[in-house]
C-alpha cells in the first residue's frame, strides 16, 4: 500500500510569490490535514479537509489556503510568500477523524 | 498538547537500555492518543496509538501508558537501538477537533552505543 506522497519535496520561492503544494493521500483515506513545522513553533495545524470540505481550520491568516479533490487530494496555497512562511509543510491523511493519522514526508519550502 | 517551546526536552541512554518519553496533555475531551517518531529531514512516522478508554497498549519494543487522572502519556521503548534516535512526539484529538491533532514539543531521544 502506497504512504502518503507529497510534492514537491523541496521549494525556493522569493517573497511575494505564491505557492502550491501537493498532498495524495493513502488509499481509502478521505480526510486530509496540513501542518506547518518550524523550529520555534513546533507543529501548527493549519486546516483539515474532508470529502472536498474544510472542517477545521487553525490560526493562519487567509493568505493560507487548500481545498480537496474528489479522489481526496488535496493541494495547499500559499500567496504573497513572506520570509517567515519557511518551514516544513507536512499532511496528514486518516480514513475518518477518529483514525490513525500517517504523515508525507513534507515540503521544504525556503522562501528567499 | 499544544506545541509551545523552542527547546526540545532531550533524553540521552545508552544502546540496550530501556527508554521512558513522557508527555502531558492538556485537553480532558481527547479520546485518542498517538506517539510518533521523526527522524530528521523526513515527516512524522506513526509508532503506535491508544485511546482513552484503555490505559496500556504494547507494541513491538513500544508500549504506551495513559494515565487520564494526571493527563500523562508515556512512550517506552524497550532495548533502546542507534535507529531509535529521533525526535518523539505525542498527539492528541478528540472532542469536536474531528481530524486535527494536538502536537507536543517533542522530546530528542539520543542512543549512544
Amino acid at each position: 500500500k502506497a504512504g502518503v506522497t507529497q510534492t514537491p519535496r523541496y521549494l525556493i520561492k522569493t517573497r511575494g510569490q505564491q505557492v502550491t503544494l501537493s498532498c495524495s493521500p493513502i488509499s481509502g483515506h478521505r480526510s486530509v490535514s496540513w501542518y506547518q513545522q518550524t523550529p520555534g513553533q513546533g507543529l501548527q495545524f493549519l486546516f483539515e479537509y474532508f470529502s472536498e470540505t474544510q472542517r477545521n481550520k487553525g490560526n493562519f491568516p487567509g493568505r493560507f489556503s487548500g481545498r480537496q479533490f474528489s479522489n481526496s487530494r488535496s493541494e495547499m496555497n500559499v500567496s504573497t510568500l513572506e520570509l517567515g512562511d519557511s518551514a516544513l509543510y507536512l499532511c496528514a491523511t486518516a480514513m475518518g477523524g477518529g483514525s490513525e493519522a500517517f504523515f508525507g514526508q513534507g515540503t521544504r519550502l525556503t522562501v528567499v | 498538547g499544544e506545541s509551545v517551546g523552542l527547546h526540545l526536552p532531550t533524553l540521552s541512554v545508552q544502546e540496550g537500555d530501556n527508554s521512558i518519553i513522557n508527555c502531558a496533555y492538556s485537553n480532558s475531551a481527547s479520546d485518542y492518543f498517538i506517539w510518533y517518531k521523526q527522524e530528521s529531514g523526513k515527516g512524522p512516522q506513526f509508532i503506535i496509538d491508544i485511546r482513552s478508554n484503555m490505559d496500556k497498549r504494547q507494541g513491538q519494543r513500544v508500549t504506551v501508558l495513559l494515565n487520564k487522572t494526571v493527563k500523562h502519556l508515556s512512550l517506552q521503548i524497550a532495548a533502546t537501538q542507534p535507529g531509535d534516535s529521533a525526535v518523539y512526539f505525542c498527539a492528541e484529538k478528540g472532542g469536536s477537533t474531528l481530524g486535527r491533532l494536538y502536537f507536543g514539543r517533542g522530546t530528542q531521544l539520543t542512543v549512544w552505543p
